[in-house]
């Protein structure tokens, strides 16, 4: 059965740094989402993408969050200069049509900054 | 707006007791609304799903039935295993923004013990 896999499964990092975390969607999906988890809370919504760009965002994804499909493949969070709070489990979730109810989840990744 | 209120856990029971784990959600419009269960170490596994008012969402002896009056779409299991623990997440797709993005509850843990 196809799955959404993400890559790396865990990324330790120092404050500051840029860090690119990736994910591969189901190969005929065509809408994207990154949520995220802080440890022991609730999993929050980032950011969706559609058609190479972002369809909607959260507060949460402010100027040092940017997404994009470089290839055509991958689909890609960037963290510009991340921060302590940043540290969390990155999940990228796809869909195939905006009508089909579910979306599909990679196993995630947890980022550390320390 | 869209929000998702779930019962804290975390609930412990023993193998073979009834589980019930309570959500109930505000929402404009009329949401899908799903269970997503993730096991130790691992990414979010959708478990049910209900697309409308009255629907109910069966799987691995699991059920919830989406219930508009009272705005709840609670979990229960006849008979709960080991196997079972994990932490249950009640969510809702938001269809206000048009690209469905989900909201969550804060998850509940449930401990089964032999």
């Amino acid at each position: 059965e196809p799955e959404v896999t993400q890559t790396p499964s865990h990324q330790v990092t120092q404050m500051g740094q840029e860090v690119i975390l990736r994910c591969v969607p189901i190969s005929n999906h065509l809408y994207f989402y990154w949520y995220r988890q802080i440890l022991g809370q609730k999993v929050e919504f980032l950011v969706s993408f559609y058609n190479n760009e972002i369809s909607e965002k959260s507060e949460i994804f402010d100027d040092q969050f940017s997404v994009e499909r470089p290839d055509g493949s991958n689909f890609t969070l960037k963290i510009r200069s991340t921060k302590l709070e940043d540290s969390a489990m990155y999940f990228c979730a796809t869909k195939p049509a905006v009508s089909h109810y579910e979306q599909y989840f990679g196993p995630g990744t947890r980022l550390t900054v320390t | 707006g869209n929000s998702v209120t779930q019962m804290e856990g975390p609930v412990t029971l023993s193998e073979e007791a009834f589980l019930t784990i309570n959500c109930t959600y505000t929402a404009t419009g009329y949401p899908s609304l799903f269970w997503y269960v993730q096991y130790p170490g691992e990414g979010l596994q959708l478990l049910l799903k209900a697309t409308k008012a009255d629907d109910k969402g069966s799987n691995k002896g699991f059920e919830a039935t989406y219930r508009k009056e009272t705005t709840s779409f609670h979990l229960e299991k006849g008979s709960v295993q080991v196997s079972d623990s994990a932490v249950y997440f009640c969510a809702l797709s938001d269809q206000s923004g048009g690209y469905n993005k989900l909201i969550f509850g804060a998850g509940t843990r449930l401990a089964v013990h032999p």
